[in-house]
């Protein structure tokens, strides 16, 4: 089972500010089979990033991913007030078929 | 425009069967590649995959929650259903229903159903 951690477990920036958020996998997997999603309180998951690197539909463009084999990493060039929220790795693998990560809280400083 | 929307008990008794639908609109279960997931979160903690069943009807299940769980779809209803046995506390959370579109990630979400076990 491929195990997902990601770091820093919070992060406390201000609107403006870069954010960059780490997920490792255990064992290395394929850039296609890695995703970011975005969670705010009360809501649900929000597909970010697929494929490592491809941004979903109507995601902005200061939203991006990237990385290889077993480090991946999610950047918001400059945060925005809406963008305050938890953010979750996601793996596609054998077995089990997803897992994600712990999250990362991003929060105003 | 593309919905899912999950319904189901607030509550249930520990030992119990929860029974789950996921209603979906704007996409086709028959279509080839489409899958539909269920994923769970109890408060305050991360999320867990549980299930998804494929256009195809093959299904996939959480290794550690195998033996509890089965998902079916009625594909002229547009509905998923996941049934979990044996309920517990730890299985209290907000269970989630979304769309797998190929990308090897879940696409589209419905607003999740929140589900308490306690006598």
């Amino acid at each position: 089972e491929i195990v997902l951690t990601q770091s820093p477990g919070t992060l406390s920036l201000s609107p403006g500010e870069r954010a960059t958020l780490s997920c490792r996998a255990s064992q290395s997997i394929s850039s296609s089979y890695l995703a970011w999603y975005q969670q705010k309180p009360g809501q649900a998951p929000r597909l970010l990033i697929y494929g490592a690197s491809s941004r979903a539909t109507g995601i902005p463009d200061r939203f991006s991913g990237s990385g290889s084999g077993t480090d991946f990493t999610l950047t918001i060039s400059r945060l925005e007030p809406e963008d305050f929220a938890v953010y979750y790795c996601q793996q596609y693998g054998s077995s089990p078929l997803f897992t994600f990560g712990p999250g990362t809280k991003v929060d105003i400083k | 425009q593309i919905t899912l929307k999950e319904s189901g008990p607030t509550l249930v008794k520990p030992t119990q069967t929860l029974t789950l639908t996921c209603t979906f609109s704007g996409f086709s279960l028959s279509t080839s590649g489409v899958s539909v997931g269920w994923i769970r979160q109890p408060p305050g903690k991360a999320l867990e995959w549980l299930a998804l069943i494929y256009w195809d009807d093959d299904k996939r299940y959480s290794p550690s929650l195998k033996s509890r769980l089965t998902i079916t779809k009625d594909t002229s209803k547009n509905q998923v259903v996941l049934t979990m046995t044996n309920m517990g506390p730890v299985d209290t959370g907000t269970y989630y229903c979304a769309r797998r579109r190929g990308t090897n990630s879940f696409d589209c979400w419905g607003q999740g159903a929140l589900v308490t076990v306690s006598s």
